[in-house]
């Protein structure tokens, strides 16, 4: 069964606009959750992840234990922001090995 | 420089022929990974190596093998079994398999079977 749900393939956005990148899991425990991102023509890449609490080239994502969400989000798209992203989760202690979402495309109109 | 590298780039076979995909790394990693990227689907787990010399079964390991007998070294087999071969392959490492340890992926094998 699918653990790692992104309800989107495709989401498209003007320069400038706010975007969220949805993801749902469904675990019971204390998941470890990652964000990927694959620019064009460039390797698989971790984005960021819960534990870091960090903000990276502006995108921030919050673990959502009531809701099983961890919703990228950043306040004003850029153009360069266009790529793959994919939500990974991971479960410590059990079977650790990352499970990937079957991935959003994130297209940032001029 | 430091990082993982999977040759080809591309990879033409015909079908019922074995063929295998390279994956080395240089990152002194222990954990070693293959996924299998198909458009819509994401990537789902092949078969995934922890140590040098034992690895275990992913979602989709039929029709595919490997070997570990080298830490830097994780080389897939995709054999005339596998009924959908033509896909792109990513490998991918960790330092080790605790979860909270990122993946670090090669450039991918673009495979086609005809």
């Amino acid at each position: 069964a699918q653990r790692v749900t992104q309800p989107e393939k495709l989401l498209s956005v003007f320069k400038g606009a706010p975007v969220e990148l949805k993801c749902n899991y469904s675990y019971s425990g204390s998941p470890e959750l990652f964000w990927y991102v694959q620019y064009s023509r460039q390797r698989l890449q971790l984005l960021l992840r819960h534990i870091s609490r960090e903000s990276i080239k502006g995108f921030t994502a919050d673990l959502n234990k009531g809701e099983t969400s961890f919703h990228l989000k950043k306040p004003f798209a850029q153009e360069e922001d266009s790529a793959m992203y994919y939500c990974a989760l991971s479960e410590p202690g059990g079977s650790y090995i990352p499970t990937f979402g079957r991935g959003t495309s994130l297209i940032v109109h001029p | 420089d430091g990082g993982i590298t999977q040759s080809p780039k591309y990879l033409f076979r015909k079908e019922g022929q074995n063929v295998t995909l390279s994956c080395e790394q240089n990152l002194n990693h222990d954990a070693m990974y293959w996924y299998r990227q198909d458009p819509g689907q994401g990537l789902r787990l092949i078969y995934y190596s922890q140590i040098v010399n034992d690895f275990q079964k992913g979602d989709i390991a039929e029709g595919y093998s490997v070997s570990r007998e080298k830490k830097e070294s994780f080389p897939l087999t995709v054999t005339s079994a596998q009924k959908n071969p033509t896909a792109f392959y990513l490998c991918a490492s960790s330092l080790d398999s605790a979860g909270t340890r990122a993946l670090h992926f090669g450039n991918g094998t673009r495979l086609t079977v005809t």
